[in-house]
């Protein structure tokens, strides 16, 4: 049973627009969360996160939303670029443990020049 | 930049042979990780440390063993390669304290043939 879905396996943006990726969650106990970008061929690379205490957090163009009620984070790239498309993964945690993380399936974000 | 290295990055062997995975950082992180990676799927953690001479069972159960006796060298070994191992590994790193970010290695791509 998967904890962390991300549900749109792909994404296509125009350069210059916002990109918004979604993922939900459910387990209750999840208390941090994060987004890794993951390029073919490569590992994934931390991108932003989130505490459970918090409801936005901002680095730069990225931007992580947590809505604790309805178990949802969204990632907001603002504007997008050629060079962010990738495939971006939600993960989540139990008290911020960061050996624990329950990751998704992934979103493969095309953008488009 | 994160400094974490693993070798080889492609690897195709015959059935039976024993391999081993090698991953090192510099980063003087006391956590180390594995998890495995099957293409359009999430990771999935099969093993962790928490420092020299600590190795723990991740949630994906896995024929692979572990050593930790460096605190910088995490080796995944396989005694006897089969089809079914054939995926993506990928080592991880990150300090003792919670709610930090857990940074990767560019993977190794196995196939067993």
């Amino acid at each position: 049973d998967q904890q962390v879905k991300q549900n749109s396996p792909s994404l296509s943006v125009q350069e210059g627009r916002i990109s918004i990726l979604n993922c939900d969650y459910t387990n209750s106990m999840f208390d941090y969360f994060l987004w890794y970008k993951k390029y073919p061929a490569e590992g994934p690379t931390f991108l932003i996160s989130i505490s459970s205490i918090k409801d936005k957090n901002e680095d730069g163009r990225f931007t992580v939303f947590l809505n604790k009620s309805a178990k949802h984070l969204s990632l907001h790239i603002v504007p997008s670029q050629p060079g962010d498309s990738a495939v971006y993964f939600c993960a989540a945690s139990i008290g911020g443990s960061n050996y624990k993380l329950t990751f998704g399936k992934g979103t493969l974000l095309t953008v488009n020049p | 930049e994160a400094d974490i290295y693993q070798t080889p990055r492609y690897l195709v062997i015959g059935t039976g042979k024993k391999i081993t995975l090698e991953c090192s950082q510099t980063m003087g992180h006391d956590k180390m990780y594995w998890y495995q990676q099957d293409p359009g799927m999430e990771l999935h953690l099969i093993h962790y440390s928490y420092g020299v001479n600590s190795t723990e069972k991740g949630d994906l159960s896995s024929e692979s063993t572990v050593s930790r006796i460096r605190t910088e060298h995490f080796p995944l070994t396989l005694e006897s390669a089969r089809p079914s191992h054939t995926s993506q590994y990928l080592c991880a790193s990150s300090n003792l304290v919670s709610g930090t970010e857990a940074f990767f290695g560019q993977g190794t791509r196995l196939t067993v043939v």
